[in-house]
């Protein structure tokens, strides 16, 4: 089944311990992208990828880190988690980049305290 | 400052009438536009989209107009169904430099009652 995994689907953590979700799709996507989803504000860009070792910032990309080693991976990263990056994150993969729908996990709900 | 607006954050519709979901936008750079669709729990799925060089895309039930002087675009449901009841996302992007952005607005809950 052609799907956008994520993992974990929830995360509870304290400030400044550092932590990886992990997403992965099995489609042979160039594009990959993660959003965080917050009440009013939408779904926000992170970071994004169009291609392997190809990244760049989105529109809240502090506090955030992403590598792209692999077509298929696209893990986030956040250094020193702080209570304001509390949020629901999506990560999305295209075939081709901004005019292909994209292509979503189930979202990962993280508390930080 | 929002890029794509949704000014209604819900709307509730009777089932067999037309639900009409709006979006502006404020960057005349933006050339291509998408609605997706959200149920709780799930990621957003995708439901329709249109280039700017048309100003109706039809899919079924789903109908997206854009109205480009206006930098305004709307979804329409007709009929509505109780399984239509959803967060609906209008997203849009421009082609800057050599990487592209998505940007999504910040949703609407649409409620159709049975």
């Amino acid at each position: 089944e052609a799907q956008v995994t994520q993992n974990p689907r929830y995360l509870i953590t304290v400030t400044g311990k550092k932590l990886t979700v992990t997403c992965s799709q099995n489609m042979n996507h160039e594009y990959m992208s993660w959003y965080r989803q917050d009440p009013g504000l939408g779904l926000r860009q992170i970071y994004y990828s169009m291609n392997v070792e190809v990244t760049d910032k989105g529109d809240v990309p502090e506090g955030y880190k992403v590598s792209r080693k692999e077509k298929r991976n696209f893990p986030l990263i956040l250094e020193s988690p702080s209570p304001n990056q509390t949020s629901l994150y999506f990560c999305a993969s295209s075939p081709r980049g901004r005019n292909s729908p994209l292509h979503f996990g189930n979202g990962t709900r993280l508390t930080v305290t | 400052d929002q890029q794509v607006k949704q000014n209604s954050p819900s709307l509730s519709v009777q089932e067999g009438r037309i639900s009409i979901l709006n979006c502006d936008y404020t960057n005349s750079m933006f050339d291509y536009f998408l609605w997706y669709k959200k149920y709780p729990a799930e990621g957003p799925t995708f439901l329709i989209s249109i280039s700017s060089i048309k100003d109706k895309n039809e899919d079924g039930r789903f109908t997206v107009f854009l109205n480009k002087s206006a930098k305004h675009l709307s979804l329409h449901i007709v009929p509505s169904q109780p399984g239509d009841s959803a967060v609906y996302f209008c997203a849009a992007s421009a082609y800057k430099t050599s990487y592209d952005k998505v940007i999504f607005g910040p949703g609407t809950s649409l409620s159709v009652i049975p």
